[in-house]
């Protein structure tokens, strides 16, 4: 079935660095754009990002421009994220979520979530 | 950027109650909207996306209206296992992609 599955989540210091996966099965990876979404604990959602289909475009929250990255491996059916620099305030559980229609550019609905994975930023 | 609030933040109805969710968005987004339930510890799930289009597999208890500024979700007749948080979200334009701050639907 249509499945993402987070991983890389865990516990790093402020200013380190972190990168999360999201795996994607069950769907033609490659012609759908992937979103980032995250959730502190006990808050809302918060968009974070948002990478093309073919990864020609990518789109950030301010609150992350400048210090985290969006990447896709179509071949490895695989969405990144890479983060640095950071912060208390980026502790949450990271959602990759899948837009409906192939081929958008980040002007859809979510209908596919993950599980999400938690990343907590302490020391 | 365009905001989006919900309200009210939270209600308490009965079973059987009709439960309307309201949100607000601060420019015109024409029906770019969808309407999100996030149970307790579960994933958020997509229950109506264009403002009113109910997405496959979810319960005809639920609705959706609106265009430009103002929507509404409407739960038809409150059950047990609708108790959850709601979130809006506009799509009209990225980035951002920005949600209302949720509505908390709990049983009384």
């Amino acid at each position: 079935q249509v499945q993402l599955v987070e991983s890389g989540g865990g516990v790093v210091q402020p200013g380190g660095s972190l990168k999360l996966s999201c795996a994607a099965s069950g769907f033609t990876f490659d012609s759908y754009g992937i979103h980032w979404v995250r959730q502190a604990p006990g808050k809302g959602l918060e968009w974070v990002a948002f990478i093309r289909y073919d990864g020609s475009n990518k789109y950030y929250a301010d609150s992350v421009k400048g210090r985290f990255t969006i990447s896709r491996d179509n071949s490895k059916n695989t969405l990144y994220l890479q983060m640095n620099s950071l912060r208390a305030e980026d502790t949450a559980v990271y959602y990759c979520a899948k837009e409906m229609y192939y081929f958008g550019s980040g002007t859809d609905a979510f209908d596919i979530w993950g599980q999400g994975t938690m990343v907590t930023v302490s020391s | 950027d365009i905001q989006m609030t919900q309200s009210p933040s939270s209600l308490s109805a009965s079973v059987g109650d009709r439960v309307t969710i309201t949100c607000r968005a601060s420019q015109g987004i024409r029906n770019y909207l969808a309407w999100y339930q996030q149970k307790p510890g579960k994933v958020p799930k997509l229950l109506i996306y264009a403002a009113s289009t109910l997405q496959s597999g979810v319960s005809s208890r639920f609705s959706g209206s609106g265009s430009a500024t103002d929507f509404t979700l409407t739960i038809s007749s409150l059950q047990p296992e609708d108790v959850a948080t709601y979130y809006c979200q506009k799509y009209n334009s990225a980035p951002p992609l920005t949600f209302g701050g949720g509505t908390k639907v709990e049983i009384k």
